[in-house]
């Protein structure tokens, strides 16, 4: 089952446009990870903010996380067509033992048309 | 630094028929795991390897394996295969299982036929 539900599923604006996603989890964390994917290619790293965490930055990004309300947000600033992408959040799921594993929403298709 | 690579890219196999994936994890990275992606699924965990030893398994099929050698890479194994194996297998490596911050290959593409 998936851990991670990214809202909305789909998202289109125009270059210079900011874009919000969300994504709500059901346990609790340790940390929660954003990622980017091109079509059909490997997944591509963001962020990563603790729990402990409520914002991080980097670059034109920022993440917020709401450990109260199960929930995290990750904004891209002054978009270009290059950040057309699907964008994944992943929780951290504890598994047993020490054993944590990364379990994905089904993602944000974002188009940013020129 | 080299990234994740994975290999082959592509592959096409028919129905029956067995394929091994390969995964070669960042440098300094011992925990290697597995997931499949469909458009249906999404990303699904298959399982993670640290240490040559298998620390987690997600719900698939014993057709489903891998391993890890010493030097940390992986390999996965699907045996007999079925129309719905079809799907991109991406290979994530990290520090340790305790460190779930994660990089993926670009992901082998299998399509079964």
């Amino acid at each position: 089952s998936q851990q991670g539900e990214e809202d909305p599923q789909a998202l289109s604006i125009q270059e210079g446009e900011n874009a919000t996603m969300n994504c709500s989890y059901k346990t609790s964390i340790n940390n929660l990870q954003w990622y980017r994917q091109n079509s059909g290619r490997g997944l591509v790293h963001l962020i990563l903010i603790r729990s402990n965490e409520r914002e991080k930055h980097s670059g034109r990004l920022r993440v917020t996380l709401d450990t109260s309300k199960k929930s995290s947000s990750l904004l891209i600033t002054a978009s270009r067509a290059a950040d057309t992408a699907s964008y994944f959040c992943a929780t951290d799921a504890y598994s047993g033992g020490s054993n944590y594993k990364l379990t994905f929403g089904k993602g944000t298709l974002l188009t940013v048309n020129p | 630094k080299a990234g994740v690579t994975q290999t082959p890219r592509y592959l096409i196999k028919t129905r029956g028929q067995q394929v091994t994936l390969s995964c070669s994890p960042i440098s300094g990275h011992r925990s290697v795991s597995w997931y499949q992606q469909t458009p249906g699924q999404g990303l699904q965990f298959l399982f993670e390897y640290f240490s040559e030893t298998q620390r987690n398994k997600g719900n698939f099929p014993g057709r489903f394996s891998g391993r890890q050698f010493s030097n940390s890479r992986s390999e996965m194994n699907v045996s007999t295969l079925e129309l719905g194996d079809s799907a991109l297998y991406l290979c994530a490596s990290s520090l340790s299982p305790m460190n779930t911050e994660a990089f993926f290959g670009q992901g082998t593409r299998l399509t079964v036929v």
